[in-house]
Parts: C-alpha cells; structure tokens; sequence
C-alpha cells in the first residue's frame, strides 16, 4: 500500500478557498485517491475519490495530476464548521472487494472567522 | 439510511480486565473494518472482514484481541487482558463491495487506568 505525506497542519479564514496537498509517490496502477474529514470524537466521513484528472462534488474538488503522484484536495468559501482532520488515502480493492488503505496522520485544518 | 451502530460509547476498565465492543454495520454492506484510533493519530486497521470471513488481520495483536462477525452482520471486539496502551478509540466501518467510501460508526472510547 503506498504511503501518503501531508501538511501536518493548516490555518485558513473563512470565506477562503483551502487547498490540501498530498503526495503519493508511490502508487499503484490499481490504487484509488479517496479524502476523508473527521471531527472531534466522531468517526471519519467520506468526501471524494478520484483516479485520475478532475472530480468534484457537492462538498469539494479533487486534482490529481497525469503522473498521479500527488493530489489536491480543494474546499471552496471554507466555514469555520470546515475546522476538521483531512486524511489522504490510496488504496485498492484487493481480491476481497474491499477497499484496502492506511491512514497517515492526516492534516489538521483550523478555519478563522 | 441507518448508520454504522456502535456500543458502548465509553468504557473504562482497569488494566487486566476484560471488554467488549459491539458493532452493528449498515444493511447489506459486505465489508466490516474495525479501527483504533490513539489520540493525535489516524486510524490503525486492526481487522477486515468480508461477510463472515477475516481478509486482513495482520496488525491484531493477537495474544490479546479477538473479533468476530456472526452470519456476516455484527461484529464484536475483545481485549483480554486490557493494557494502559490499549487506550484509544475503537471505531467501526462499513462498505458495501467495491465501494471507495467507508461509512463510520461514532467509535467506543476506552480508557484503561
């Protein structure tokens, strides 16, 4: 499984775009880039995936360049209700179905008003 | 969509004692993941389950967890005996097959004094 590196930390203001970076140089042709957010003392929640080039949803924008070593996670006018741990991920399904990744340590986002 | 239940909330034990956590997945979601989480950390996959069947239980330590998943629906943790380092969170996950996202359960936070 390849290991992710991310910013330790970041500090944003409200209403700004927040773009996190993650490297992944090590990954797989098969692996999945997927982001998640996690709150104080809840569980973490899914964003996005993504393969390769552009996804975006309700909640953000994922950029993944050609050579797929890095990715950028991007929250467009954050809130202070953004204020959460960012983890990167990239894993695979496996034989089993079951999507296989690590969590690293994540990046703490900490939105000002 | 009922969420990923999860019991107790908190528990704490003294070292050596026993405990157990439950652990009732979303409906028909294939895949069943159980985390520890110490404080400032990332979540550790501790074991993967596939319908009833364990797919990855390499980072379970062994001698003193166990988990099991009956007739593929919940699942349930065991530590005996519990160490001071055993303190964390424990959170559960779902998916269904070839799924990307995890849906998380809110997690039992143990404290082991």
């Amino acid at each position: 499984l390849a290991k992710t590196t991310q910013p330790i930390s970041m500090d944003s203001y409200e209403g700004q775009e927040v773009n996190i970076t993650c490297s992944h140089n090590n990954i797989a042709t098969n692996d999945y880039i997927t982001w998640y957010q996690q709150f104080p003392s809840q569980g973490p929640r899914f964003i996005i995936q993504g393969y390769k080039t552009k996804v975006t949803n309700e909640v953000a924008s994922l950029f993944i360049p050609a050579d797929r070593k890095s990715s950028t996670l991007s929250l467009p006018r954050v809130s202070l209700s953004d204020t959460a741990v960012y983890y990167c991920l990239v894993g695979d399904f496996g034989n089993t179905g079951g999507f296989k990744t690590i969590f690293g340590a994540g990046t703490r986002l900490f939105v000002k008003a | 969509e009922a969420g990923v239940a999860q019991s107790p909330r908190y528990k704490i034990i003294e070292k050596r004692q026993s405990v157990a956590f439950w652990c009732n997945p979303i409906s028909g979601h294939a895949t069943l993941y159980w985390y520890q989480q110490i404080l400032g950390q990332g979540p550790k996959l501790l074991i993967q389950f596939q319908n009833n069947g364990v797919v990855d239980d390499s980072q379970l330590p062994k001698d003193r967890f166990s988990a099991e998943r009956l007739k593929g629906v919940d699942s349930t943790l065991k530590i005996q005996p519990a160490k001071l380092e055993d303190s964390a969170v424990y959170l559960c996950a779902s998916s269904p097959r070839q799924s990307y996202g995890y849906t998380f359960g809110s997690g039992t936070r143990l404290t082991v004094v």
